[in-house]
């Protein structure tokens, strides 16, 4: 298994671009979120999608929009990007069950820096 | 509104020192807690919950409901233990979302 895997790793943008940060896992979980990850700030949830075909804003969610393709994707669109969106940007899926495990999985993580 | 704190931005303990991360919360329902770990060059990871009440690496936890805390605790810090420690909080029943604190870099000095 892969986990969660992102694409890409690396990303260099000028203001005003536009990308979509990919993410996939192979879990089967059907919970996924997306997280940016600034210094001094911790995690802080952008937006994150609770079943297939929902999405719901997070603490952060301006300037970003998603789409949750299937129950494997879960993409991040900066429509227009911004300096202040320069950070490092986590995907995650959740596993919950009913037997107690309560867990979240990451990915490796997107260094984003916008110019 | 939920909220962690993680007062320590850096914490620096010698190999073989105790070693106490403190994390606080706010929250009016009942809370579930977790500690997640991210060693360098590796992924963020869980280390432990309070529900489960385990010891993870010779780390634990205690949530203590009256004083809002989930302090991550450890007898002899070990090098491998540098890391970045982030507090989490979510709902027991229900809630999708965590909320995290805003991490403690752990150095330990040989």
């Amino acid at each position: 298994n892969a986990g969660v895997t992102q694409t890409p790793k690396f990303q260099v943008l000028k203001t005003g671009q536009s990308m979509t940060l990919q993410c996939a896992q192979d879990m089967n979980h059907n919970s996924m979120y997306w997280y940016r990850q600034d210094p001094g700030m911790g995690l802080r949830l952008i937006y994150y999608s609770a079943s297939e075909g929902t999405t719901d804003k997070g603490e952060v969610p301006n300037g970003y929009n998603v789409s949750r393709l299937n129950k494997r994707e879960f993409s991040l669109r900066l429509e227009s990007a911004a300096p202040s969106q320069t950070s490092v940007y986590f995907c995650a899926s959740r596993l919950r069950t009913s037997g107690g495990v309560d867990e979240q999985f990451f990915g490796p993580g997107t260094r984003l820096t916008v110019l | 509104a939920q909220r962690v704190t993680q007062p320590e931005k850096l914490l620096s303990v010698f190999k073989g020192a105790p070693v106490e991360l403190k994390c606080n919360y706010s929250y009016s329902g009942s809370p579930e807690l977790f500690w997640y770990v991210q060693y360098s060059r590796q992924r963020l990871q869980l280390l432990l919950r309070h529900i489960s009440r385990e010891s993870i690496k010779g780390f634990t936890a205690d949530l203590n409901k009256g004083e809002t805390s989930f302090h991550l605790k450890k007898p002899f810090a070990q090098e491998e233990d540098s890391a970045m420690y982030y507090c989490a909080l979510g709902a027991l029943q229900g809630a999708q979302k965590l909320v995290f604190g805003q991490g403690t870099r752990l150095t330990i000095n040989p």
